[in-house]
């Protein structure tokens, strides 16, 4: 039982560059959930998804787009890298219940 | 606009002693409060809850308050331990069924000395 798994853990992204994260959970959750978390600012919520086919903006959307493809996978999408999107980012589930949060991917856009 | 603050980013406390950690917030409409605890590239860890209905909830070594009236809420940690070292992190949710979106505060260093 891995829980709450993502890829990759590391990334160096040039200006412009697209990529996509990906996040896994194998708990039987119904939502799944990305987060950022920058120096002094906690977690902020991007995108997030109540149940399989369904995805809502969070707190912080701009630049990002989401794709739960199933129940078990939920990805995020940098379409155009900026500067701006350096950050950790978490991939989290739930239940309900507490969210379960994976180990983080370190994004770095130059 | 946060609306929830951790104004302490840092405490220091013995190994045996009690670590309180603050937490307050600013949105009446929040139900259910939750504390993580973070360790150096890990994602962070589901610690202990509260839902609005109570004032009190302990599991273990770990108490969280809190006051509504206040619109404050404080982790215990009796007795601290040096594997305690961690960013812990207070989050709040006005989700009445799935929890979901959390807004978390900036989250505080706790360092626990021998």
């Amino acid at each position: 039982n891995a829980g709450v798994t993502q890829t990759p853990k590391f990334q160096v992204l040039k200006t412009g560059q697209s990529m996509t994260l990906q996040c896994a959970q194998d708990m039987n959750h119904n939502s799944m959930y990305w987060y950022r978390q920058d120096p002094g600012m906690g977690l902020r919520l991007i995108y997030y998804s109540a149940s399989e086919g369904t995805t809502d903006k969070g707190e912080v959307p701009n630049g990002y787009n989401v794709s739960r493809l199933n129940k078990r996978e939920f990805s995020l999408r940098l379409e155009s890298a900026a500067p701006s999107q350096t950050s950790v980012y978490f991939c989290a589930s739930s239940a309900p219940g507490p969210e379960y949060f994976g180990p983080g991917t370190r994004l770095l856009v130059l | 606009d946060q609306q929830v603050k951790q104004n302490s980013p840092s405490l220091s406390v013995q190994e045996g002693r009690i670590s309180i950690l603050n937490c307050d917030y600013t949105n009446s409409m929040f139900d259910y409060f939750l504390w993580y605890k973070k360790y150096p590239a890990e994602g962070p860890t589901f610690l202990i809850s509260i839902s609005s209905i109570k004032d009190k909830n302990e599991d273990g070594r770990f108490t969280v308050f809190l006051n509504k009236s206040a619109k404050h809420l404080s982790l215990h940690i009796v007795p601290s331990q040096p594997g305690d070292s961690a960013v812990y992190f207070c989050a709040a949710s006005e989700e009445t069924d799935s929890w979901g979106k959390l807004q978390f505060g900036a989250g505080t260093q706790v360092v626990v000395t021998p």
